[in-house]
């Protein structure tokens, strides 16, 4: 079956600007998490949401948000982007709460 | 989650066993060990959990020790494939769902 999909894979955008990305889970799995990965800080949690509820939230501040519809399709949105949320943004997707999570590719996001 | 140690770094002749440590002394009683590597620039993989039993599957080995403080992935036959970064996490259940907090990890070079 299809595995996790997220476009798009890359992207460029400038200072101010802001962004929407896009991740489409396994068929099935209805949980979705988002993750932040940088060369310093690593992978970070961002966010996780379940039957279209926020389930949990990491520490990031509130220009950083997202949404799950009912198709369990997820977004997430970055707003007045700064250089340092330049990044691998990485979805995935798990059939429940505290399973086996499936990573997609990732979005590759640079600021300028 | 309790936090985890791993060596930065280790390498592995193609063909022998990987063994990779991992330190999480602080874990609690419900907290799973999981495994997951991840290939230069792809999203990271699920290898294999356990909570206190050693476990096999087709990828790999987890062994745990009694006391559960540290554990060990084994790759039984390393290929140069099997060049990753391999990640180390402890993990509750319940409402931390599928917040995963992933340290530096060990980055695995297989050599032929």
């Amino acid at each position: 079956k299809a595995g996790v999909t997220q476009t798009p894979r890359y992207l460029i955008k400038t200072r101010g600007q802001q962004v929407t990305l896009s991740c489409s889970p396994i068929s099935g799995h209805r949980s979705v998490s988002w993750y932040q990965q940088t060369p310093g800080q690593g992978l970070q949690f961002l966010f996780e949401y379940f039957s279209e509820t926020q389930r949990n939230k990491g520490n990031f501040p509130g220009r950083f948000s997202g949404r799950q519809f009912s198709n369990s399709r997820s977004e997430m949105n970055v707003s007045t982007l700064e250089l340092g949320d330049s990044a691998l943004y990485l979805c995935a997707s798990s059939l429940v709460v505290r399973g086996e999570l499936f990573f997609g590719e990732g979005s590759r996001l640079t600021v300028l | 989650d309790a936090k985890t140690t791993q060596p930065t770094s280790m390498d592995c002749a193609e063909g022998r066993a990987a063994n990779l440590p991992c330190n999480h002394s602080t874990i609690s009683g419900n907290e799973y060990v999981y495994w997951y590597r991840q290939i230069h620039s792809q999203g990271p993989q699920y290898i294999i959990h356990g909570l206190k039993n050693n476990e096999t599957n087709e990828m790999a080995s987890l062994i745990i020790t009694e006391d559960r403080k540290s554990s060990t992935l084994i790759l039984p036959h390393a290929t140069l494939r099997d060049t990753a970064v391999y990640y180390c996490i402890v993990r509750v259940g319940g409402s931390a769902g599928n917040m995963l907090t992933f340290g530096g990890g060990t980055r695995l070079m297989v050599k032929p």
